[in-house]
């Protein structure tokens, strides 16, 4: 069965941390992997990745995919209280497959 | 560029009716896929419309039916709504199967 398991739930850190999202994958007919933002309603798009080892990167966000592991991480350094949101990690196969997402708090 | 729209934003229903949600793609995108996204789940996929045609479905009954028009906005409609229907309903559009995609603000429906 495909699925997409992202790890952790939630975490709560403090301002300037540096936070790193985990996204499993087992999905037929890869594609490539995406993340997005959730604050309140719609996810906001962050990154698509499709090939191993090369490092995508926004701003103080970054991510990356190992193609081999199956797995992808986000990466947030320096955080900031409007990180607080909840981090979607989407893989299309067959169908669109989504992780339950992690909920990031970064507190003052 | 417009970016994707959904209506209503907020909707009460009561089992057994039966509910249509609007979705407008962004302006030069021919997909949409529709979501189902439960309190403190992911999103969950009902089904995609490329050019008019399903292309894709998820695992929802056939009571969740959709339809996309000629200039790629869509509808869900959902028949004999039950309680577990409760869920915000979220659009997305991409121009292409299965690419990045771009999400309206969604629709909180509520079952009663």
């Amino acid at each position: 069965e495909d699925k997409v398991v992202q790890s952790p739930l939630s975490l709560v850190v403090h301002e300037g941390d540096t936070v790193t999202l985990n996204c499993s994958y087992e999905v037929t007919n890869f594609r490539s992997l995406l993340w997005y933002k959730q604050e309140k309603k719609a996810p906001t798009f962050l990154f698509m990745l499709t090939s191993s080892g090369i490092e995508k990167k926004s701003g103080r966000l970054s991510s990356i995919l190992d193609k081999k592991e199956l797995f992808s991480i986000l990466n947030i350094t320096a955080t900031q209280t409007g990180d607080s949101a909840i981090y979607l990690c989407a893989v299309p196969g067959n169908q669109f497959y989504f992780g339950t997402g992690t909920s990031l708090t970064v507190i003052p | 560029e417009t970016g994707v729209t959904q209506s209503p934003t907020h909707l009460i229903k009561t089992r057994g009716q039966q509910v249509t949600l609007r979705c407008s793609s962004q302006s030069g995108h021919n997909t949409v896929s529709w979501y189902q996204q439960a309190l403190g789940q992911g999103p969950q996929f009902i089904f995609q419309y490329y050019r008019e045609e399903e292309n894709g479905r998820g695992n929802f009954p056939p009571r969740f039916s959709g339809l996309q028009f000629p200039n790629y906005s869509s509808e869900l409609n959902v028949n004999a709504l039950e309680l577990d229907d409760s869920a915000l309903y979220l659009c997305a559009s991409s121009f292409g199967t299965f690419y990045e995609q771009y999400f309206g603000p969604g629709t909180r429906l509520t079952v009663t």
